[in-house]
């Protein structure tokens, strides 16, 4: 099974961000999101498409439809500049897949 | 709170050896899943073996079965990654991460360093 992200999406601040996980009937499953910043661990977001995790700010939000799963962070900020991954498990083979990851620029 | 800290990177020669190890705290670490995942220098994230809260059920990804061991000790709250036949590609950073089968990573440790080089 293969997510699919743009390696890179930016955005001026304040305005909102949209960051995408591409796969086969994605809808079908349970989408995780990550935050990376440099140099550090990354950290869980949004689990099971919409849930926000503890902590994480209301300006980030999950949504899932057919192939297509969206990260969107409202009211970007120059601190949201990250990478951020989305996953899955594989059901048939029961691996854990990352997508590729997109670089967020703030501009 | 919930805290994993990696160690027993380095460096090591191709065809080497090394012993991950993550002291993990602030939760019960005897009830929880538990994961590694690699991150190569510049590359996105790669996952590399899943163990069961009891030892009884471990997974890993495919490139790594049977270089990779996993393994755990409830009795000191340990998580420990066997790394065999190292090659260059499998220089990376290693993290220990929280999560239960079929679910999100909850959480993740600080990562250790392997670089595998002559």
């Amino acid at each position: 099974y293969v997510l699919t992200q743009p390696p890179s999406v930016s955005v001026a601040p304040g305005k909102t961000a949209r960051i995408t996980c591409g796969g086969d009937n994605v809808a079908t499953q349970r989408v995780h999101w990550y935050q990376q910043k440099a140099g550090q661990a990354p950290v869980l977001l949004i689990y099971d498409d919409s849930d926000s995790a503890s902590g994480i700010s209301e300006r980030f939000s999950g949504s899932s439809s057919e192939n297509t799963a969206t990260l969107a962070i409202r009211r970007v900020e120059a601190g949201d500049e990250a990478t951020y991954f989305c996953q899955v498990w594989d059901s048939s083979s029961i691996h854990v897949i990352f997508g590729g990851g997109t670089k967020l620029t703030v501009l | 709170q919930v805290q994993l800290v990696e160690s027993g990177g380095g460096v090591v020669q191709p065809g080497g050896s090394l012993r991950l190890s993550c002291d993990t705290s602030g939760f019960t670490f005897s009830t929880s899943g538990m994961h590694w995942v690699r991150q190569a220098p510049g590359k996105g994230l790669e996952w590399v073996a899943f163990i069961r809260y009891d030892g009884s059920y471990k997974h890993y990804a495919d490139s790594m079965e049977g270089r990779f061991t996993v393994s755990r000790d409830n009795s000191r709250n340990k998580l420990f990654l066997q790394l065999r036949s190292l090659r260059a590609e499998d220089t990376a950073v290693f993290y220990c991460a929280k999560g239960e089968i079929l679910r999100f990573i909850e959480s993740w440790g600080q990562g250790t360093l392997v670089i595998v080089s002559s």
